[in-house]
C-alpha cells in the first residue's frame, strides 16, 4: 500500500496570508490526525477526523482549522498567519481509533 | 493528564556499541506506547510499539523496548548501532478509549549521535 501524502513538501507565505495544507491517508484507513512540530514545543497535537468528523482538537487557536472529505483525505487551514506558524506539519492516518499512526513526510511551512 | 519524559536530549555513541534511550511516562489509566525516529527532513517512522501482551518487543533495525509498568518507563535499546541510526527518536504514548483519541503525546526527543 502506498504511504501517508502530503502536499505541498515546501511552503513560503507572509504574515496575514491563509494556507491550507492537503493529506492523503493510507488506503483504508478512516482516521487522520495532524501535528506541529516545531524546535521550542515539539511535536503537538492539532485535531483528529474520524469518517468526516473532527472527534479530538488540541490546544490551538481557531485561526487552526481542519476537515475530512468522503474519501478521508484531509486538509488542515491557518489563516492570518503569524511568523510562530512557522513548522513542519505532519499528518498520520490509522485504521481506528487507538490503532498506530502512520505518518506522512510533512509539509514545511515558513512564514516571513 | 498523560505526559512523556525523555531523560536525554542528546546521546552520543560509537559505531557498533548498544545504545538505550530512556523514556518514562505518566498516566492514570492505561495506555499504548510507541517509539518512531526521524531522519533529517523527513516525517516519523514506527520503530515499535507496545498495545499489550509480551512486554519486550522487538521493532526494526534491530531495536527492542521493554515497557516496565512499575516504573511507567519504556527504553528502548540495540545492542549495536550503525552511523545510519543516527537521527531523533521519539517515545509517544496514547490513551486509547479515553476522550483524547487519536492523539500521541510526544517525548521531546532524544538525539542519537553515532560516531565512527
Amino acid at each position: 500500500k502506498a504511504g501517508v501524502t502530503q502536499t505541498p513538501r515546501y511552503l513560503i507565505k507572509t504574515r496575514g496570508q491563509q494556507v491550507t495544507l492537503s493529506c492523503s491517508p493510507i488506503s483504508g484507513h478512516r482516521s487522520v490526525s495532524w501535528y506541529q512540530q516545531t524546535p521550542g514545543q515539539g511535536l503537538q497535537f492539532l485535531f483528529e477526523y474520524f469518517s468526516e468528523t473532527q472527534r479530538n482538537k488540541g490546544n490551538f487557536p481557531g485561526r487552526f482549522s481542519g476537515r475530512q472529505f468522503s474519501n478521508s483525505r484531509s486538509e488542515m487551514n491557518v489563516s492570518t498567519l503569524e511568523l510562530g506558524d512557522s513548522a513542519l506539519y505532519l499528518c498520520a492516518s490509522s485504521s481506528q481509533e487507538g490503532d498506530t499512526q502512520y505518518f506522512g513526510p510533512g509539509t514545511r511551512l515558513t512564514v516571513l | 493528564a498523560q505526559s512523556v519524559t525523555q531523560l536525554d536530549s542528546q546521546v552520543p555513541v560509537f559505531e557498533e556499541a548498544p545504545v538505550e534511550l530512556r523514556c518514562n511516562y505518566s498516566s492514570s489509566v492505561s495506555v499504548y506506547l510507541f517509539w518512531y525516529v526521524q531522519y533529517p527532513n523527513q516525517g516519523l517512522q514506527l520503530l515499535l510499539k507496545y498495545l499489550s501482551g509480551s512486554t519486550l518487543v522487538k521493532g526494526i533495525n534491530g531495536f527492542e523496548a521493554e515497557f516496565n509498568k512499575s516504573q511507567t518507563s519504556f527504553h528502548l535499546r540495540k545492542p549495536s548501532v550503525h552511523i545510519s541510526d543516527t537521527a531523533e527518536y521519539f517515545c509517544a504514548v496514547s490513551t486509547p478509549g479515553s476522550s483524547n483519541t487519536g492523539k500521541l503525546i510526544f517525548g521531546q526527543g532524544t538525539t542519537l549521535q553515532v560516531k565512527p
